[in-house]
């Protein structure tokens, strides 16, 4: 079936370090690529999406890039904040179905 | 953006007992989606809330075990029936529109005692 990886797990970063989770996807047929940030005890929030027919996306210090020859995709974080520590998930899914198949998520800490 | 509002928040059950979550969308959606997030884990995909006809499940989910409502295009229910402990977990109701982006509601922290 359907599978999302994600790595790394967890990540330490310094304050204004740059950050960056990678994802792979096993289906091929997905097309789209979303990118959420659940800080504890909150739901999960998206923060940015990428589509297949695009190889980059950006907004701000967050930035997406997908490589559909390789099936995967990664989130940059630039100039990182406190504020950003928290888990990211990568999701993947098919228009046909649009269910979200989700990686296992990654623990940012951003160090002060 | 759409409005998600999910309850109850949290419950505390005891085994064998059944609990209905609900989801309401403060406007018209295409799809709902029921998931499962168990404590430090990633979401997991329940099944599909159809309009009008049986939710589709995926691997592992059974309709007996977890039967599924969605009576119109803004709400939609979710049971978890004859609870056990393996059945704590936080349940999130998910809603789409137009092939664009998912919103979550707040979630349902359930505790089977």
């Amino acid at each position: 079936g359907e599978n999302v990886e994600q790595h790394p797990s967890t990540l330490s970063v310094q304050e204004g370090d740059s950050a960056v989770i990678k994802c792979t996807y096993s289906d091929s047929a997905s097309n789209y690529f979303p990118w959420y940030k659940q800080e504890l005890g909150k739901r999960p929030q998206l923060i940015i999406d990428i589509r297949s027919n695009v190889g980059e996306k950006k907004d701000q210090r967050i930035a997406v890039t997908l490589n559909k020859t390789a099936k995967h995709f990664s989130l940059h974080i630039t100039e990182t904040q406190p504020e950003d520590s928290a888990v990211y998930f990568c999701a993947a899914s098919r228009s046909a179905t649009n269910k979200l198949i989700f990686g296992t998520g990654t623990l940012l800490a951003v160090q002060p | 953006s759409a409005v998600i509002s999910q309850k109850p928040s949290r419950d505390i059950c005891q085994r064998g007992t059944s609990l209905t979550i609900q989801c309401q969308v403060d406007s018209q959606v295409t799809m709902m989606f029921w998931y499962r997030q168990q404590p430090g884990q990633s979401l997991t995909l329940i099944a599909t809330a159809n309009q009008g006809s049986e939710a589709t499940y995926e691997s592992g989910f059974v309709i007996d075990k977890f039967p599924i409502s969605r009576p119109n295009l803004t709400f939609s229910t979710l049971t978890v029936s004859n609870m056990s402990p393996e059945d704590s977990s936080i349940y999130l109701c998910s809603a789409e529109w137009d092939s664009t982006e998912a919103f979550f509601g707040q979630g349902t922290r359930l505790t089977v005692v």
